[in-house]
């Protein structure tokens, strides 16, 4: 089955401080994958999409960026956090264009 | 675009009650569409799915039907227990990369 791991699960941050939050996938190759934001109660913001390597697409212009140096492997990054980047970060993959996501564990930032 | 609308909570129950969440579609083509539950803390979990019309989800005591003439696919569960206390999110996937949910309805079951 498709699986996604997502670390740190908490992290504080100062503000300024660089972020690099990281997850893999194991089950499935070539997935599409996905960093959303969400904010406490609230519905999923998508940040970033990857349909493959090196191929970002961004949904909101903010501090924030994403990369994919790996089929695999999706990271999330900031040189300077803001206090308004915490939030429940959460990465996401689908395995093709009618199938369900899933979701990594989510990690949650508080920028202090 | 694709959108999905599903009912404002929270949605308070007493344990054993009888549930409903509406959710609502718009999508062009037919859409896999998903009802994914997220519990205090956690990531999405997908709860079911069904992928064409007049299909039926279920899982853990949870139904939802396809109905593509109402473009709808309501959650329901015949009687609740506490444990179900959660974030309930509908969600469709198309043609596009990328899923649509909906904003997400929270659930609060007393005993």
């Amino acid at each position: 089955s498709q699986t996604i791991h997502q670390w740190p699960a908490t992290l504080v941050q100062p503000v300024g401080s660089p972020l690099s939050l990281e997850c893999t996938v194991e089950g499935t190759s070539n997935p599409n994958l996905y960093w959303y934001r969400q904010a406490a109660g609230r519905g999923l913001q998508l940040l970033f999409y990857s349909i493959g390597i090196d191929q970002i697409s961004s949904e909101v212009p903010q501090n924030l960026s994403a990369s994919r140096p790996q089929d695999r492997q999706f990271i999330l990054s900031s040189k300077k956090l803001l206090l308004s980047d915490s939030g429940f970060y959460l990465c996401a993959g689908t395995g093709g264009r009618y199938t369900e996501a899933f979701f990594g564990q989510g990690t949650r930032l508080t920028v202090v | 675009g694709d959108s999905v609308t599903q009912m404002e909570g929270p949605v308070t129950l007493s344990e054993e009650a009888f549930l409903t969440i509406n959710c609502t579609y718009t999508a062009t083509g037919y859409p896999s569409l998903f009802w994914y539950v997220q519990y205090p803390g956690e990531g999405l979990q997908l709860l079911l799915k069904a992928t064409k019309a007049d299909d039926k989800g279920s899982n853990k005591g949870f139904e939802a039907t396809y109905r593509k003439e109402t473009t709808s696919f309501h959650l329901e569960k015949g009687s609740v227990q506490v444990s179900d206390s959660a974030v309930y999110f509908c969600a469709l996937k198309g043609g596009s990369y990328i899923p649509t949910f909906g904003r997400g309805t929270s659930l609060i079951v007393h005993p």
